[in-house]
């Protein structure tokens, strides 16, 4: 299996839910990450989770929480988003430092819209 | 943080053209890689080539990394290379991932 498995596909969502975003791969992989992507604009990197500990938060605001609950799981819980938190979330997978031998492998993401 | 710019930032080419997609970074880099991100949003893996030079059929790609840039070669494009083009790169001896993409080069293949 070399995929990065991301749920939900499609999300909209109002300014006072709370929802999750799913991602899973199943390659062995020790880190994982969450990036975000406007329109027309490159990914940006959110989080960092290596070996299911936190490594780098790149200053994001609390509304978006992070939680690895094992090697191959990692969510982005949010609550009280902002419209302009619309975007396209990718999340990431690498076999560690470095993106090992083979780099990072990216899911389909989901197209978040806040109402 | 390190730079990473590409050119040209749009291309448009006749279905069958050739064409060299260019990524430029501002220091020393570990890991780069070439993605193609469909109009879904799917980002698709190309290349992993921090240094050197790879072909996968109709690509292929070249790193020199002393001089800092890495070249994209596309040949006999076809309209399913529409899309955009990032390269991503990973700063030398940072101590941890942080993959940093560049501006895109986003190209159209007309039939």
């Amino acid at each position: 299996d070399t995929e990065v498995t991301q749920t939900p596909k499609h999300l909209v969502m109002g300014m006072t839910n709370k929802k999750s975003l799913k991602c899973e791969q199943h390659m062995g992989h020790r880190a994982m990450y969450w990036y975000k992507q406007k329109a027309k604009k490159p990914p940006e990197l959110m989080f960092v989770y290596s070996y299911e500990k936190l490594s780098i938060n790149e200053s994001v605001p609390s509304r978006f929480s992070p939680e690895c609950p094992n090697s191959s799981l990692l969510n982005l819980h949010l609550h009280a988003l902002q419209p302009e938190d619309s975007a396209l979330y990718l999340c990431a997978s690498s076999q560690d430092k470095g993106g090992g031998n083979y780099g990072y492998t990216f899911g389909s993401g989901t197209r978040l819209t806040v109402v | 943080g390190i730079q990473v710019e590409q050119s040209p930032p749009d291309l448009i080419l006749q279905e069958g053209a050739n064409s060299t997609l260019r990524c430029n970074f501002s220091d020393s880099v570990n890991n780069l890689q070439w993605f193609h991100q469909n109009p879904w949003g799917q980002l698709i893996n190309l290349f992993y080539i921090p240094s050197g030079t790879k072909q996968n059929g109709r690509l292929s790609a070249t790193t020199v990394a002393t001089e800092r840039y890495s070249l994209l070669y596309i040949s006999s494009s076809q309209t399913t290379d529409s899309g955009v083009y990032f390269c991503a790169v990973e700063r030398l001896n940072t101590g941890f991932q942080k993959l940093v993409f560049g501006t895109g080069t986003r190209l159209l293949v007309s039939p």
